[in-house]
């Protein structure tokens, strides 16, 4: 079975600054990893994936993340955050296949102090 | 392009009604999948198709159902409906080869 743990309900930081979302993964094959961003009353955007090759993924909106098998994780930073960036942030998992479910964590609120 | 769209947009239904949700997919995504987000938690998969045949199921109870048409569309059919059904669901495609979902804005049900 696979899962993600996401370390931080909420996380506020101040407009200009880093941002660091933490997400953990369990996988018993090598994974493909997701991070999504949901804004209020709206579906899921994605951010970024990893499937294979260069560990560190660039995404939209400035978002990056770095696959670390040894550590198995899958970190979302931002060098700076902005208002815009207030959001629901979901880590999630699959086998990789290209058509398998999505095994989603239980999510990191994202407040931006002005 | 139009990305994937789900209709309704909100729906409010009585306990132990019935209720249908539609959607489709990104023109030539052929997979699409359902999930269910309870306010305040992340998505639970639901349903899987790929050429309209189921390719997975989560752990829900046999009153949720889905179809996928030739056109690649796909209902999601749920029975008997429970307060707890009280979700966002949600609709994903996906082409073979393209590891990533598209996901739709979903639709908002209410059972009271």
């Amino acid at each position: 079975a696979q899962s993600v743990t996401q370390l931080g309900s909420h996380v506020s930081v101040s407009e200009g600054a880093l941002v660091l979302l933490r997400c953990n993964y369990s996988s018993s094959v090598p994974p493909y990893l997701f991070w999504y961003v949901q804004y209020p009353n709206q579906g899921l955007q994605l951010l970024l994936k990893y499937t294979t090759g260069a560990t560190l993924v660039k995404g939209i909106n400035g978002f990056e993340a770095e696959f670390k098998k040894s550590e198995t994780s899958f970190h979302l930073t931002k060098p700076s955050a902005h208002m815009s960036d207030a959001a629901e942030y979901f880590c999630a998992v699959s086998k990789g296949s290209g058509n398998e479910k999505l095994t989603f964590g239980t999510g990191t609120r994202l407040t931006i102090i002005p | 392009d139009a990305g994937v769209t789900q209709s309704p947009t909100h729906l409010i239904k009585t306990r132990g009604q019935h209720v249908t949700l539609r959607c489709s997919p990104i023109s030539g995504h052929k997979s699409v999948s359902w999930y269910q987000q309870v306010l305040g938690q992340g998505p639970q998969f639901i349903f899987q198709y790929y050429e309209k045949e189921e390719r997975g199921r989560g752990n829900f109870p046999d009153r949720f159902s889905a179809r996928q048409f030739p056109n690649y569309s796909s209902e999601l059919n749920v029975n008997a409906l429970l307060l707890g059904d009280s979700a966002l669901y949600l609709c994903a495609s996906s082409i073979t080869g393209n590891y990533g979902y598209t996901f739709g804005s979903g639709t908002r049900l209410t059972v009271v």
